[in-house]
C-alpha cells in the first residue's frame, strides 16, 4: 500500500460545478498536510496547507480527518483555469521529508 | 516565478553515463531538496541539503549523490545511468531554522527533464 493514495482521475467536470477529491495517508503520525497544484509539464506549486480545523481560501476548501486518515479538497464554481493535477502531500515526520501522492487530474470543460 | 533556477532544462544521456544537474535556490533559502518525478507519478524525495550537508535521504541508491555550496546552490549527480532514471528532476528550496520542518511551502524550479536511452 502506498503511503499517500489518490484517485488518479481524470475528473471531467463542467465549468461552474463543484468538485471534491480525497487523499488517504497511511502513517497516523503524519503531522502536516498540503495540497499542491501542478500544471502539465510544469513544477508543483503550493495551493494550500490543510489544518485540523479545516480551512478555506476563496473557492477552495481543505479538510483533514485524522481519525480516518484522509484529507479532502473541494473546489466550488470551477473555472477552466482550475484544470491541473492536484497533488496531496504529507509530512511524515518532524523533518522535511514530504511524501507525495501521484496526483488527481482535473479537467474543467466549458 | 519562484526564483529557483535549474539547468539544464532538457538532456539526453545513454545508459551507463553520468549526469550532473544544477539548482540555484531562491534568495534567502538555506535548504534544498531534490525530487524525481516519473511520468504520471508524484515527486519522489531523493535527498535534502541544509548548510552544505545532507540531512535527509529517500529510498534512492548511492549512485544518486549531491552537493550544496556555501551560496546554497546545489548539484545532483547520478552515476551509471539506467533507463528507469528517465524522469523530471525537481529542485525545491525553502528556508528552515535547522533543516527540519518549515512552513511546508516548497519553491520549485521548472525541473530538468532527463531522458536515458
Amino acid at each position: 500500500r502506498k503511503e499517500v493514495e489518490q484517485d488518479p482521475g481524470p475528473f471531467n467536470v463542467p465549468e461552474g460545478a463543484t468538485v471534491a477529491f480525497n487523499c488517504t495517508y497511511s502513517n497516523s503520525a503524519s503531522q502536516s498536510f498540503f495540497w499542491y497544484r501542478q500544471d502539465c509539464r510544469k513544477e508543483p506549486k503550493l495551493l494550500m496547507s490543510v489544518y485540523s480545523s479545516g480551512n478555506e481560501d476563496g473557492r477552495f476548501t481543505a479538510q483533514l480527518n485524522r481519525a480516518s486518515q484522509y484529507i479532502s479538497l473541494l473546489i466550488r464554481d470551477s473555472k477552466l483555469s482550475d484544470s491541473a493535477t492536484y497533488l496531496c502531500v504529507v509530512n511524515k515526520r518532524s523533518n522535511y521529508q514530504l511524501i507525495w501522492g501521484a496526483g488527481t487530474k482535473l479537467i474543467i470543460k466549458p | 516565478e519562484t526564483g529557483v533556477t535549474q539547468s539544464p532544462t532538457h538532456l539526453i544521456k545513454t545508459r551507463g553515463q553520468q549526469v550532473t544537474l544544477r539548482c540555484s535556490s531562491q534568495s534567502g533559502h538555506n535548504t534544498v531538496s531534490w525530487y524525481q518525478q516519473a511520468l504520471g507519478q508524484g515527486p519522489q524525495f531523493i535527498f535534502q541539503y541544509y548548510r552544505e550537508e545532507e540531512n535527509g535521504r529517500g529510498n534512492f541508491p548511492p549512485r544518486f549523490s549531491g552537493l550544496q555550496f556555501p551560496n546554497y546552490s546545489s548539484e545532483l549527480n547520478v552515476n551509471a545511468l539506467e533507463l528507469d532514471d528517465s524522469a523530471l528532476y525537481l529542485c525545491a528550496s525553502t528556508a528552515t531554522s535547522s533543516g527540519g520542518a518549515g512552513t511546508g511551502e516548497l519553491f520549485f524550479g521548472e525541473g530538468s527533464r532527463l531522458t536515458v536511452l
